[in-house]
């Protein structure tokens, strides 16, 4: 079955330090994969995505993703906190098939400590 | 463009009532999916659509209908109102083909009391 994990609920990170919010996926083929944010009362906007090409894909407010196609991950990064980073984070692949679905994760609540 | 809009922002209804769930978006995108979001679940798919005339069922689309008469319009029914559809209603779009990410609407908050 097609499915996304996010095995952290909650990641807490102190401002400045590097944090990082992981994810990994099981789907067949080669999918497309994507990070979204929602900050409180609000709906998901789009961070970044992986398509094809470099490993390494740079989105908005300073993230990035890495593509680990061995370990079927695709983890969120980001080199310095912001104590205004913290939302939650969903990772979601589409699953190219003939339903050509996007499947979400359950989230991770990120809280940058001040 | 406006991009994706939900309206009502919130909604509170009492058990075995109905209303339907109005999503619309401008961006001339054949696809558009429901999701519902529930504290610790994630985002969930109800109910998506590859064009007019055509919608299928995602994840959890019992107690939920949907159509698609024009490109623009994709809205939820929901027909008798049970206590377990309090949840956060997304609406989203994007294109068909190509490598687009999805776009979100605001959400509908609904309670069923």
């Amino acid at each position: 079955a097609q499915s996304v994990a996010q095995p952290e609920d909650q990641v807490n990170v102190a401002e400045g330090n590097p944090l990082t919010v992981k994810c990994t996926y099981s789907v067949s083929g080669n999918p497309y994969l994507f990070w979204y944010v929602q900050y409180p009362n609000r709906g998901l906007q789009f961070l970044l995505k992986y398509i094809t090409g470099d490993n390494l894909v740079k989105g908005s407010y300073g993230f990035e993703a890495e593509f680990n196609k061995s370990q079927t991950s695709f983890h969120l990064k980001k080199p310095s906190a912001l104590v205004s980073d913290s939302a939650l984070y969903f990772c979601a692949v589409r699953v190219l098939n003939r339903d050509d679905k996007i499947i979400f994760g359950k989230g991770t609540r990120l809280h940058i400590l001040p | 463009n406006a991009g994706v809009t939900q309206t009502p922002k919130f909604q509170v209804l009492k058990t075995g009532q109905s209303m339907t769930l109005q999503c619309a978006q401008d961006m001339n995108h054949e696809y558009m999916s429901w999701y519902r979001q529930d504290p610790g679940m994630g985002l969930r798919l109800i109910h998506y659509s590859v064009g007019a005339g055509i919608t299928d069922q995602g994840e959890v689309p019992n107690g939920y209908n949907v159509s698609r008469s024009t490109t623009e319009d994709f809205p939820l029914r929901l027909l008798s109102a049970a206590p377990s559809q309090t949840s956060v209603y997304f609406c989203a779009s994007r294109p068909r083909r190509g490598q687009s990410e999805q776009f979100f609407g605001p959400g509908t908050r609904l309670t069923v009391l």
